[in-house]
């Protein structure tokens, strides 16, 4: 079974720190994806990775950054946290990158829910 | 750019009632369409595609949804409802772009089951 963990299931942090969320995924997938769940508002795409070391933008970048060093890893950097910024973070992965075309499935990680207070 | 409608944010359905759940899409190129179950305090899990092969789609725990050209329409269906699928649901839609793709996702049907 795929299994992709965060490192935190619940995180509470204050106005203006820098936060790390951490998403690995064990099952050599390419693509690794973070977004925010907000009530009424689904799931938002923050930044994706379809390679080590490269990322791009989703919807909604803005306040925040991603470092991917290592294929299984993809990290969320909130680099002054704001309260705007309380939310529930999934990170998920899927298998391939160039050729699937957009028929990969995504394959999800439990959640951190941010309170930035 | 691609985009999907959830029509109802709330749903409630007695316990052996058919589950309808709908979905309409936006796109300017064919295709290619989820719908994503997430159970409470869990992730995403996927329920069923659709990626251009039969319009009828089977999935897990006895859901199936039906690609409808016509009508941009993708809505998913359960004959007879069970306590277990309470759940918040999520249509998605993505569209081939040189292996840049991504799921653009609706805002979510929660369903709840009456017993």
């Amino acid at each position: 079974d795929v299994k992709v963990t965060q490192s935190s299931r619940y995180l509470v942090k204050r106005t203006g720190e820098k936060v790390f969320l951490e998403c690995v995924q064990d099952m050599d997938h390419e693509n690794m994806f973070w977004y925010r769940q907000d009530p009424g508002l689904g799931l938002r795409l923050i930044y994706f990775s379809y390679d080590v070391k490269m990322k791009e933008k989703g919807d909604i970048p803005e306040g925040y950054s991603v470092s991917r060093e290592k294929k299984e890893r993809f990290s969320l950097i909130l680099e002054s946290a704001s309260t705007n910024q309380t939310s529930m973070y999934l990170c998920a992965s899927s298998p391939s990158a160039l050729g699937s075309l957009g028929t990969d499935t995504q394959y999800f990680g439990p959640g951190t829910r941010l309170t930035v207070l | 750019a691609q985009s999907v409608t959830q029509l109802g944010s709330h749903v409630s359905v007695s316990e052996g009632a058919l589950v309808l759940l709908r979905c309409n899409y936006s796109s300017s190129v064919p295709p290619y369409l989820f719908w994503y179950v997430q159970y409470p305090n869990q992730g995403l899990q996927l329920l069923l595609k659709y990626t251009s092969a039969a319009t009828l789609v089977k999935g897990i725990n006895g859901f199936e949804a039906e690609f409808k050209k016509s009508e941009t329409s993708f809505h998913l269906t359960k004959p007879s409802a069970h306590m277990s699928d309470a759940a918040e649901y999520f249509c998605a839609v993505s569209v081939p772009n040189f292996g840049n793709e991504k799921l653009t996702f609706g805002t979510g049907t929660r369903l709840t089951i009456i017993p």
